[in-house]
């Protein structure tokens, strides 16, 4: 079935330094990725929409700036988190359409971000 | 926008239990709507999802869920709940156009006592 890697797994930075997490699809094209963030015991909420070759679509709330998406490729995401702090420890989450059926969505295994 | 509501936030069960989870999703329009189910540790992965069709759909390791049009539902079942199904459970909803982007619902925490 569709897999999506997601890297790293666990991740720990000082304040004000910058962080990129990798999503990528394994096996499959994904022309679309979104990024969710997962507060503890609480609910994924969609940061954004990324699409290949073009700007990611945010949700509203979430600063372009400090979590910057690049999809250069048709398996890659990137976000980045710039200049992070406290607040920004959560747990981001990345998610693909994948090809198993219409509408169908495969997530990568998350990444923990502690920000010092 | 779209939203989704899980009125159930945590359940207590004990094995063999009956579970309902209740989901319930805000939109006027055409909608693909999912369950998805995250273990401790582990990632997200489906438990089943309804596009079209017969709106009483089956999914994985013995969940099903109903699609209720005119209620604007789709509420989780298993008839027999087991230990090993402690863990958070999501609906989510998508509409059938635009970028399809997922929304999920708050959760539901399962913990089935033997």
């Amino acid at each position: 079935g569709a897999v999506v890697s997601q890297h790293p797994s666990r991740v720990i930075c000082k304040s004000g330094t910058s962080v990129k997490i990798e999503c990528r699809s394994l096996d499959f094209q994904a022309t679309t990725m979104f990024w969710y963030r997962q507060f503890p015991k609480q609910s994924l909420m969609l940061m954004a929409t990324s699409n290949e070759g073009s700007k990611a679509t945010y949700e509203q709330g979430v600063e372009k700036d400090k979590f910057l998406i690049n999809h250069a490729s048709l398996t890659l995401s990137t976000l980045t988190v710039t200049s992070a702090h406290p607040e920004d420890s959560s747990f981001y989450i990345c998610s693909a359409r994948d090809n198993q059926g219409v509408g169908g969505y495969t997530f990568g295994s998350g990444t923990r971000l502690t920000v010092v | 926008a779209q939203s989704v509501s899980q009125h159930n936030h945590h359940v207590i069960l004990s094995e063999a239990a009956s579970l309902e989870l209740g989901c319930n999703y805000s939109y006027g329009g055409t909608v693909n709507l999912f369950w998805y189910v995250q273990y401790p540790g582990q990632h997200l992965q489906l438990l089943l999802k309804y596009f079209s069709g017969d709106p009483l759909v089956k999914g994985i390791k013995g969940f099903e869920a109903e699609f209720i049009k005119s209620k604007f539902s789709f509420n989780l079942r298993k008839p027999s709940v087991q230990w090993s199904d402690t863990a958070e459970y999501f609906c989510a909803v998508t509409t059938s156009g635009g970028y399809n982007k997922l929304i999920f619902g708050a959760g539901t925490r399962l913990a089935v006592h033997p």
